[in-house]
């Protein structure tokens, strides 16, 4: 998946616990995003970042933060979790006008 | 609003047959039309699409895009089970972000 790692792939949350997905690339591209994608709904854009220390919102951007420390590195963090954030979580990163995709993180709120 | 409709949502044909999904939209100023397919985890790249009227083909596969009746549509014939996955189609906007179709969902039967 051209270099695009996410952590966890699986979690389980309580309603209102927080927690963070990480995704790191070793392509060092400028453009990072999070999608994600529900049934019937497709992807859609929570976030993204064009460089270091730059971020910017969405599509669906509430309930989420997110942070770009270093160029390699985008954290998406939710701060305190709903039943309506389950979901599946993609990063994603572009080359030549496409965009390569991590694995995904299945999150599921309780 | 932009808008992406991906028809139909689901379709079940027979290992053989030939399938034609369709992407509609009502979307302005895109700079190219993409397909993915996804399988179990990430979306795959499949065709990038800028100029109406010329079609991309890879194998079994071809793309092409009517930018005067806004719609897109991928073919696949002598389909095969490892085809059977969910298609996306997404408009690039020259910022590199993708929106997203809802997707249709393809299953081909031994």
């Amino acid at each position: 998946n051209a270099g695009v790692t996410q952590t966890p792939k699986f979690r389980v949350l309580k309603t209102g616990q927080s927690m963070t997905l990480l995704c790191a690339q070793d392509m060092n591209h400028e453009y990072m995003y999070w999608y994600r994608q529900d049934p019937g709904m497709g992807l859609r854009l929570i976030h993204y970042s064009v460089g270091e220390g730059t971020t910017a919102k969405g599509e669906v951007p509430d309930g989420y933060n997110v942070s770009r420390l270093k160029k390699q590195n985008f954290l998406l963090g939710l701060e305190s979790a709903a039943p309506s954030q389950t979901s599946v979580y993609f990063c994603a990163i572009t080359g030549a006008g496409e965009l390569f995709f991590g694995e995904g993180s299945r999150l599921t709120v309780l | 609003e932009d808008k992406v409709v991906q028809s139909p949502l689901s379709l079940v044909v027979h290992e053989g047959d030939t399938v034609t999904l369709n992407c509609s939209y009502e979307v302005t100023n895109f700079r190219s039309l993409l397909w993915y397919k996804q399988e179990k985890k990430a979306p795959t790249f499949l065709f990038m699409l800028t100029s109406s009227g010329i079609e991309k083909k890879s194998g079994r596969l071809s793309s092409i895009l009517d930018k005067k009746e806004l719609f897109s549509i991928l073919n696949i014939t002598a389909t095969q089970t490892g085809d059977s996955a969910i298609y996306l189609c997404a408009f690039s906007f020259g910022n590199e972000k993708l929106t997203f179709g809802t997707g249709t969902r393809l299953t081909i039967i031994p």
